[in-house]
């Protein structure tokens, strides 16, 4: 069974930065891309980043550009979100999503989120 | 970049009443990049179908989806009470673009 652990959500100041991890299990973690999407509260779904299955390629939604970085280590089946600078409007819940294939594809499993607040 | 347009932005309906949603692509798009998910309060989404039509894994198929070109529809058959939730359509491939959600409410 895939199964998707987001964890590292909290509160922070503007300006402050976050690490978020997703620990993944049920299937061969190195073969698929992964990403993170996130939900402000009460509203959209909005892509944020993705990375291949070998972890060498990236990339971002301008929104975040420049401020977050994904990245993964496929020897603990672990993916990661380094947010910095972080800003009100990166207030979000942040899902994980397994991509149903190495290409970049659809989602076909999501984790349960994990919550980011960005308030002084 | 793609834009998704979903609507209604709400369909109220009564449990074994047929619902329709809509999801417009600001441009054309290959229907094998389209893709639908259900959201219930509080859950991660879960996805209903891919490449428009193809449903996934588990999904009953009084869900169906259809389209080409700009113009993509997402239909439930006959409601059950589970499926009151918020539905989102996705272009993905290129780009990973929602639409802003259609809720599908109890009447």
């Amino acid at each position: 069974e895939v199964q998707l652990l987001e964890s590292g959500g909290g509160l922070i100041q503007p300006g402050g930065s976050l690490r978020l991890s997703c620990a993944a299990s049920g299937f061969t973690f190195n073969s698929y891309a992964m990403s993170w999407v996130r939900q402000a509260p009460g509203k959209g779904l909005e892509w944020v980043s993705i990375v291949s299955g070998g972890g060498v390629a990236t990339f971002y939604a301008d929104s975040v550009k420049g401020r977050f970085t994904i990245s993964r280590d496929n020897s603990k089946n672990t993916l990661y979100l380094q947010m910095n600078s972080l800003r009100a409007e990166d207030t979000a819940v942040y899902y994980c999503a397994k991509h149903s294939s190495s290409s970049y594809s659809f989602f076909d499993y999501w984790g349960r989120g994990t919550l980011v607040t960005v308030s002084s | 970049e793609i834009v998704l347009t979903q609507s209604p932005v709400t369909l109220s309906l009564s449990p074994g009443e047929r619902a329709t949603l809509s999801c417009r692509a600001s441009q054309s798009v290959s229907s094998a990049y389209l893709a639908w998910y259900q959201q219930k309060p509080g859950q991660a989404p879960r996805l209903l179908m891919y490449g428009a039509s193809s449903r996934a894994t588990g999904i009953p198929d009084r869900f169906s989806g259809g389209g080409s070109g700009t113009d993509f529809t997402l239909t439930l058959s006959r409601l059950e009470p589970e499926d009151f939730a918020v539905y989102y359509c996705q272009h993905y491939g290129s780009s990973w673009t929602f639409g802003q959600g259609t809720k599908v409410e109890i009447k």
